[in-house]
Protein backbone atom coordinates (compact mmCIF):
# COMPACT_ATOMS: atom_id res chain seq x y z
CA UNK A 1 0.00 0.00 0.00
CA UNK A 2 1.15 3.45 -0.88
CA UNK A 3 1.83 6.29 1.92
CA UNK A 4 -0.03 8.53 0.07
CA UNK A 5 -2.89 7.75 -1.56
CA UNK A 6 -5.56 10.25 -3.29
CA UNK A 7 -8.62 9.72 -4.99
CA UNK A 8 -10.43 9.53 -7.73
CA UNK A 9 -7.25 8.72 -10.10
CA UNK A 10 -9.85 10.74 -12.97
CA UNK A 11 -12.16 13.16 -12.85
CA UNK A 12 -14.36 14.76 -15.21
CA UNK A 13 -16.39 17.63 -14.47
CA UNK A 14 -18.48 20.36 -16.35
CA UNK A 15 -17.52 24.02 -16.09
CA UNK A 16 -18.60 25.43 -13.31
CA UNK A 17 -18.77 22.78 -10.84
CA UNK A 18 -17.23 22.49 -7.56
CA UNK A 19 -14.32 19.91 -7.33
CA UNK A 20 -13.22 18.21 -4.79
CA UNK A 21 -9.27 15.74 -4.66
CA UNK A 22 -8.72 13.73 -1.39
CA UNK A 23 -5.78 12.65 -0.32
CA UNK A 24 -5.01 10.52 2.51
CA UNK A 25 -1.32 9.27 3.84
CA UNK A 26 -0.06 6.58 6.49
CA UNK A 27 2.94 8.04 8.02
CA UNK A 28 3.77 10.81 10.06
CA UNK A 29 4.09 13.84 8.01
CA UNK A 30 5.70 17.45 8.80
CA UNK A 31 3.74 19.25 6.04
CA UNK A 32 1.63 18.15 3.05
CA UNK A 33 1.89 19.68 -0.48
CA UNK A 34 -0.57 19.65 -3.41
CA UNK A 35 0.77 20.33 -6.80
CA UNK A 36 -0.57 20.82 -10.39
CA UNK A 37 0.91 19.86 -13.56
CA UNK A 38 -0.43 20.49 -17.14
CA UNK A 39 0.06 18.49 -19.72
CA UNK A 40 3.83 18.62 -20.92
CA UNK A 41 5.81 19.17 -18.10
CA UNK A 42 6.05 21.88 -15.30
CA UNK A 43 4.89 21.53 -11.64
CA UNK A 44 3.73 24.27 -10.12
CA UNK A 45 3.17 23.93 -6.17
CA UNK A 46 -0.68 25.12 -4.69
CA UNK A 47 -0.61 24.82 -1.20
CA UNK A 48 2.05 23.89 1.34
CA UNK A 49 -0.35 22.65 4.57
CA UNK A 50 0.49 21.36 8.03
CA UNK A 51 -2.55 22.57 9.47
CA UNK A 52 -5.90 23.98 8.91
CA UNK A 53 -7.08 25.43 5.96
CA UNK A 54 -5.51 27.80 3.35
CA UNK A 55 -6.95 29.49 0.23
CA UNK A 56 -5.93 31.02 -3.15
CA UNK A 57 -8.28 32.13 -5.55
CA UNK A 58 -10.82 29.64 -6.48
CA UNK A 59 -8.78 27.24 -4.64
CA UNK A 60 -8.83 25.78 -0.98
CA UNK A 61 -6.77 23.22 0.73
CA UNK A 62 -7.65 21.38 3.83
CA UNK A 63 -5.65 19.00 6.02
CA UNK A 64 -7.07 17.01 9.29
CA UNK A 65 -3.97 15.82 11.16
CA UNK A 66 -5.58 13.74 13.04
CA UNK A 67 -7.71 11.62 10.24
CA UNK A 68 -4.36 11.98 8.09
CA UNK A 69 -6.52 13.52 5.12
CA UNK A 70 -6.53 16.56 2.76
CA UNK A 71 -8.45 18.23 0.41
CA UNK A 72 -8.21 20.06 -2.51
CA UNK A 73 -11.36 22.19 -3.57
CA UNK A 74 -11.51 24.08 -6.52
CA UNK A 75 -14.96 26.58 -6.91
CA UNK A 76 -16.51 27.86 -10.02
CA UNK A 77 -13.95 25.33 -11.85
CA UNK A 78 -12.74 26.25 -15.61
CA UNK A 79 -11.15 24.54 -18.54
CA UNK A 80 -7.86 25.73 -17.36
CA UNK A 81 -7.90 23.83 -14.66
CA UNK A 82 -7.58 20.68 -16.24
CA UNK A 83 -4.73 19.19 -15.11
CA UNK A 84 -3.03 16.46 -13.21
CA UNK A 85 -2.71 17.20 -9.64
CA UNK A 86 -0.81 15.73 -7.05
CA UNK A 87 -0.68 15.62 -3.29
CA UNK A 88 2.80 14.95 -1.99
CA UNK A 89 3.62 14.13 1.91
CA UNK A 90 7.05 15.65 3.58
CA UNK A 91 8.04 12.83 6.17
CA UNK A 92 8.34 13.56 9.80
CA UNK A 93 11.78 13.19 10.98
CA UNK A 94 13.18 16.36 8.87
CA UNK A 95 14.01 14.71 5.43
CA UNK A 96 13.71 16.73 2.50
CA UNK A 97 12.42 13.74 0.44
CA UNK A 98 8.38 14.08 -0.83
CA UNK A 99 6.60 11.23 -1.07
CA UNK A 100 4.07 11.42 -3.78
CA UNK A 101 0.57 10.20 -4.86
CA UNK A 102 -0.18 8.67 -8.09
CA UNK A 103 -2.51 12.10 -9.23
CA UNK A 104 -5.67 13.20 -10.05
CA UNK A 105 -6.31 13.67 -13.66
CA UNK A 106 -8.94 16.53 -14.29
CA UNK A 107 -10.75 17.06 -16.56
CA UNK A 108 -13.15 20.53 -17.21
CA UNK A 109 -15.17 20.59 -20.19
CA UNK A 110 -16.91 23.90 -21.59
CA UNK B 1 13.02 35.53 -9.34
CA UNK B 2 10.89 32.74 -8.23
CA UNK B 3 12.21 30.68 -11.27
CA UNK B 4 13.80 27.63 -11.88
CA UNK B 5 15.36 26.89 -15.47
CA UNK B 6 16.44 24.05 -17.02
CA UNK B 7 18.55 23.24 -20.23
CA UNK B 8 17.97 21.46 -22.54
CA UNK B 9 13.98 21.12 -23.33
CA UNK B 10 14.72 18.20 -25.13
CA UNK B 11 17.67 15.97 -25.44
CA UNK B 12 17.07 12.80 -27.80
CA UNK B 13 20.87 10.60 -26.79
CA UNK B 14 22.04 7.17 -28.01
CA UNK B 15 23.14 4.87 -25.80
CA UNK B 16 27.04 5.29 -25.96
CA UNK B 17 26.51 9.39 -26.00
CA UNK B 18 27.83 11.57 -22.65
CA UNK B 19 25.24 14.52 -21.85
CA UNK B 20 24.53 16.76 -18.93
CA UNK B 21 21.17 18.06 -17.70
CA UNK B 22 21.59 21.50 -16.04
CA UNK B 23 19.32 23.45 -13.63
CA UNK B 24 19.70 27.09 -12.55
CA UNK B 25 17.74 28.99 -9.29
CA UNK B 26 18.64 32.44 -8.26
CA UNK B 27 16.17 32.27 -5.06
CA UNK B 28 18.92 31.86 -2.55
CA UNK B 29 17.47 28.27 -2.10
CA UNK B 30 20.25 25.83 -0.44
CA UNK B 31 18.18 22.22 -1.41
CA UNK B 32 18.21 21.19 -4.66
CA UNK B 33 16.69 17.91 -6.17
CA UNK B 34 16.59 15.81 -9.43
CA UNK B 35 13.12 13.78 -9.83
CA UNK B 36 12.63 11.75 -12.44
CA UNK B 37 9.51 10.82 -14.51
CA UNK B 38 7.47 8.78 -16.74
CA UNK B 39 4.45 9.44 -18.66
CA UNK B 40 1.35 9.14 -16.27
CA UNK B 41 3.47 8.49 -13.21
CA UNK B 42 4.29 10.93 -10.39
CA UNK B 43 7.89 12.39 -9.94
CA UNK B 44 10.65 10.01 -8.66
CA UNK B 45 13.27 11.28 -6.27
CA UNK B 46 16.70 10.84 -7.92
CA UNK B 47 18.94 12.83 -5.91
CA UNK B 48 18.76 15.86 -3.21
CA UNK B 49 21.75 18.04 -2.55
CA UNK B 50 21.79 19.84 0.78
CA UNK B 51 23.98 23.18 0.98
CA UNK B 52 25.72 21.80 -1.82
CA UNK B 53 26.37 18.16 -0.85
CA UNK B 54 24.44 15.07 -1.78
CA UNK B 55 22.41 14.10 1.06
CA UNK B 56 20.25 11.84 -1.10
CA UNK B 57 20.42 9.41 -3.34
CA UNK B 58 17.41 7.17 -3.96
CA UNK B 59 19.67 4.14 -5.00
CA UNK B 60 19.89 6.00 -8.74
CA UNK B 61 22.16 3.78 -11.31
CA UNK B 62 25.94 5.09 -11.79
CA UNK B 63 25.09 6.14 -15.36
CA UNK B 64 23.24 8.74 -13.55
CA UNK B 65 26.15 11.39 -12.03
CA UNK B 66 24.84 14.46 -10.08
CA UNK B 67 26.52 17.45 -9.57
CA UNK B 68 26.06 20.94 -7.59
CA UNK B 69 28.75 23.25 -8.62
CA UNK B 70 27.57 26.33 -6.44
CA UNK B 71 24.45 26.78 -4.57
CA UNK B 72 22.58 27.93 -8.04
CA UNK B 73 23.56 25.32 -10.43
CA UNK B 74 22.93 21.47 -10.09
CA UNK B 75 24.09 18.89 -13.07
CA UNK B 76 22.90 15.55 -13.98
CA UNK B 77 25.84 13.74 -16.14
CA UNK B 78 24.56 11.15 -18.54
CA UNK B 79 26.47 8.01 -19.47
CA UNK B 80 25.86 5.04 -21.36
CA UNK B 81 21.82 4.85 -20.72
CA UNK B 82 19.22 2.71 -21.56
CA UNK B 83 15.80 3.37 -23.99
CA UNK B 84 14.16 3.09 -20.26
CA UNK B 85 15.72 6.09 -19.03
CA UNK B 86 13.48 8.10 -21.31
CA UNK B 87 11.60 10.45 -19.53
CA UNK B 88 11.19 13.71 -18.29
CA UNK B 89 13.97 14.97 -15.98
CA UNK B 90 12.70 17.45 -13.34
CA UNK B 91 14.53 20.18 -11.08
CA UNK B 92 13.47 21.25 -8.01
CA UNK B 93 14.54 23.79 -5.89
CA UNK B 94 13.66 24.90 -2.21
CA UNK B 95 14.81 26.63 1.13
CA UNK B 96 16.38 24.79 3.71
CA UNK B 97 16.07 25.64 7.39
CA UNK B 98 16.19 22.51 9.98
CA UNK B 99 12.65 22.12 11.57
CA UNK B 100 10.84 24.40 8.96
CA UNK B 101 8.51 23.20 5.90
CA UNK B 102 9.51 24.57 2.54
CA UNK B 103 7.76 24.71 -0.70
CA UNK B 104 9.89 23.29 -3.49
CA UNK B 105 10.16 25.39 -6.95
CA UNK B 106 10.09 22.97 -10.00
CA UNK B 107 11.50 23.81 -13.49
CA UNK B 108 9.85 22.96 -16.83
CA UNK B 109 11.92 19.98 -16.90
CA UNK B 110 14.00 18.26 -19.50
CA UNK B 111 12.44 15.66 -21.76
CA UNK B 112 14.86 12.80 -22.30
CA UNK B 113 14.78 10.18 -24.88
CA UNK B 114 17.08 6.78 -25.19
CA UNK B 115 17.47 5.51 -28.42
Amino acid sequence: KNEVEQSPQNLTAQEGEFITINCSYSVGISALHWLQQHPGGGIVSLFMLSSGKKKHGRLIATINIQEKHSSLHITASHPRDSAVYICAARLQGGSEKLVFGKGTKLTVNP
Amino acid sequence: DTEVTQTPKHLVMGMTNKKSLKCEQHMGHRAMYWYKQKAKKPPELMFVYSYEKLSINESVPSRFSPECPNSSLLNLHLHALQPEDSALYLCASSQLLAGSNYEQYFGPGTRLTVT
